[in-house]
């Protein structure tokens, strides 16, 4: 399965921009990237996801490098409520279609 | 309708019981998941079904039975569990299998 890898935790200031990184070397060409986020008690929440190009939602922003190897959620001004754990997944071919959530990043948002 | 929902939200159970999780959606969704989650934990996937057909088992116990009566419904029946399976069990649906998936809040599963 490939694998991604994130910093264990991050901080941010409230209504500041927040960049979450996430490596993926092994990243194979049907792979998309899928960002999932999860909140204290709740079940995780679909953030976005992007296969090339960068993308846009209400949510977030997905800048993916060229190569594809690594990719940053970017969450354009950092609410309490952003506080989470964020995890980056690789979905496609390389899982056989499976969600595999791995450590994730814990984002702690400061007022 | 937009979201997944599941019940009940905490159940306690004793080895010997028998009883099940319902999850539901509405959103016309032809892939159902079902995920354990143990606590400080990521999820753990646990079953897939695609157009009600199981689709992926992750080498569950079985002592944990999926059910798909309908595409709209997707239960997990529970059967001499050990304590060591209480955890948040959590069920999911796609529009296919390998889009994006949307969660519901989970069970709190306690096995005494």
């Amino acid at each position: 399965d490939a694998k991604t890898t994130q910093p264990n935790s991050m901080e941010s200031n409230e209504e500041e921009p927040v960049h979450l990184p996430c490596n993926h070397s092994t990243i194979s060409g049907t792979d998309y990237i899928h960002w999932y986020r999860q909140l204290p008690s709740q079940g995780p929440e679909y953030v976005i996801h992007g296969l090339t190009s960068n993308v846009n939602n209400r949510m977030a922003s997905l800048a993916i490098a060229e190569d594809r190897k690594s990719s940053t959620l970017i969450l354009h001004r950092a609410t309490l409520r952003d506080a989470a754990v964020y995890y980056c997944i690789l979905y496609g071919s390389s899982n056989t279609g499976k969600l595999i959530f791995g450590q994730g990043t814990t984002l702690q948002v400061k007022p | 309708d937009t979201e997944v929902t599941q019940t009940p939200k905490h159940l306690v159970m004793g080895m010997t019981n028998k009883k099940s999780l319902k999850c539901e959606q509405h959103m016309g969704h032809r892939a159902m998941y079902w995920y354990k989650q143990k606590a400080k934990k990521p999820p753990e996937l646990m079953f897939v079904y695609s157009y009600e057909k199981l689709s992926i088992n992750e080498s569950v116990p079985s002592r944990f039975s999926p059910e798909c009566p309908n595409s709209s419904l997707l239960n997990l029946h529970l059967h001499a569990l050990q304590p060591e399976d209480s955890a948040l069990y959590l069920c999911a649906s796609s529009p296919r299998q390998g889009y994006e998936q949307y969660f519901g809040p989970g069970t709190r599963l306690t096995v005494t």
